[in-house]
């Protein structure tokens, strides 16, 4: 079956620690995305990408990196940088030219916390 | 600045209970409403609309979208405890560059027995 893996499904990180959360999906799909999620918040954008070897920012990319070294693979490192890491994160694909959907397929998420 | 908006961000119901959620955008380059239902873990695709003033039913839960007033609202009747999730509203834009969905904060609603 297709889908989006995410994993670990829940992650601690000691402060000053950068951490890396993977995301694999087997959809074929060109683009994929990053979000984040936190109590009481709906999902915020943190990056995104087109296609191989290329990503933008999204609003809130700041103590984030990503890469996209092959189609079916984007992961997430979360830097020192990122002053309040906890939440939420949940990695999308999605299909061009999907009608349906929007074409938008979510992976289960990360719970990252800062211990 | 492309924004979403929902609400209320959170409503107390009891079964049996009909419910009303609503969703307003702005949205550059406008071209699809879409709802999710979200229960701990991914958010599921309930509706996406992209026409004005055609409804959406599937089972108990029906959505319309306004676009000349940039609204949109998710109806559930007959409210179950299952029910009780969050649900997102989000907007969608042409492609290029783009193709993001952008999302609102979310509507946590819980229903009661």
């Amino acid at each position: 079956d297709g889908g989006i893996t995410q994993s670990p499904k829940y992650l601690f990180r000691k402060e000053g620690q950068n951490v890396t959360l993977s995301c694999e999906q087997n959809l074929n799909h060109d683009a994929m995305y990053w979000y984040r999620q936190d109590p009481g918040q709906g999902l915020r954008l943190i990056y995104y990408s087109q296609i191989v070897n290329d990503f933008q920012k999204g609003d809130i990319a700041e103590g984030y990196s990503v890469s996209r070294e092959k189609k079916e693979s984007f992961p997430l490192t979360v830097t020192s940088a990122q002053k309040n890491p906890t939440a939420f994160y949940l990695c999308a694909s999605r299909r061009e030219g999907a009608s349906a959907n929007y074409g938008y397929t979510f992976g289960s998420g990360t719970r990252l916390t800062v211990v | 600045e492309d924004k979403v908006v929902q609400s209320p961000l959170s409503l107390v119901v009891h079964e049996g209970d009909t419910v009303t959620l609503n969703c307003s955008y702005e949205v550059t380059n406008f071209r699809s409403l879409l709802w999710y239902k979200q229960e701990k873990k991914a958010p599921t695709f309930l509706f996406m609309l992209t026409s004005s003033g055609i409804e959406k039913k599937s089972g108990r839960l029906s959505s319309i979208l306004d676009k000349k007033e940039l609204f949109s609202i998710l109806n559930i009747t007959a409210t179950q405890t299952g029910d009780s999730a969050v649900y997102l509203c989000a907007g969608g834009n042409y492609g290029g560059s783009q193709g993001n969905l952008i999302f609102g904060k979310g509507t946590k609603l819980s229903v009661k027995p």
